[in-house]
């Protein structure tokens, strides 16, 4: 199993502002990805975190507005940026390896954009 | 996106009942997998079922998969009250690297 660590777990923002989630998990992953899911909705995948090099981001979503950084197998981050009250959203991190039966989630992150 | 939806959206039943949901997907697959979302936190992983698999049980849990109909069902048998929250059932789009696509959720209540 792994253990994550996304902080923070809550945040109240002002529109126009950013924020940078960070997930750091306790053993080193292959594959590291962001979800977003809006209130009372199922997730969707924002963007795999690719280490060393840039994101894919899934349809709907660009780099400008959700800039990820993965430096290392252990560390990713996801910022909202200019964000909007339309962003507000709980944003998870989820881990997993080739071959696992199953993704590991962080507690996510809860977002309030007034 | 989605991959495709969930019945019901919201079900409520009393403590000792069983709980039913159902999941349908669009894409072929090569396993299904379901989660359980405590209060809008963290998923944790339930159970997986194989495309080659037609059920699959863990304690109280029953999953049944129909790839002919591109369905899957979670049963909750004997529920509990702490078996109150949101159940996704969920697809791999990446081949093994769990890159997920969820279905809409059911919100389950059970009332003692």
């Amino acid at each position: 199993s792994a253990v994550i660590s996304q902080k923070p777990s809550r945040d109240i923002c002002q529109r126009g502002t950013s924020l940078t989630i960070q997930c750091q998990v306790d053993s080193q992953v292959t594959m590291m990805f962001w979800y977003r899911q809006q209130p009372g909705q199922s997730l969707t995948l924002i963007a795999t975190a690719n280490q060393g090099s840039e994101a894919t981001y899934e349809s709907g979503f660009v780099i400008d507005k959700f800039p990820i950084s993965r430096p290392n197998l252990t560390f990713s981050t996801l910022t909202v940026s200019n964000m909007s009250p339309e962003d507000s959203s709980i944003y998870l991190c989820s881990v997993s390896d080739r071959g696992r039966t199953e993704a590991f989630f962080g507690q996510g992150t809860r977002l309030t954009v007034v | 996106s989605q991959q495709g939806e969930e019945d019901p959206q919201a079900l409520s039943i009393q403590e000792g009942e069983n709980a039913t949901m159902n999941c349908s997907y669009k894409t072929s697959i090569n396993n299904l997998q379901w989660y359980r979302q405590n209060s809008g936190r963290g998923l944790v992983h339930l159970i997986l079922i194989r495309s080659n698999e037609r059920e699959k049980h863990s304690g109280r849990l029953r999953v049944t998969l129909d790839t002919s109909k591109k369905s899957s069902s979670l049963l909750i048998t004997a529920s509990r009250a702490a078996d109150t929250a949101s159940y996704f059932c969920a697809t791999d789009a990446s081949g093994g690297y769990n890159k997920l696509i969820f279905g809409a959720g059911t919100r389950l209540a059970v009332h003692p």
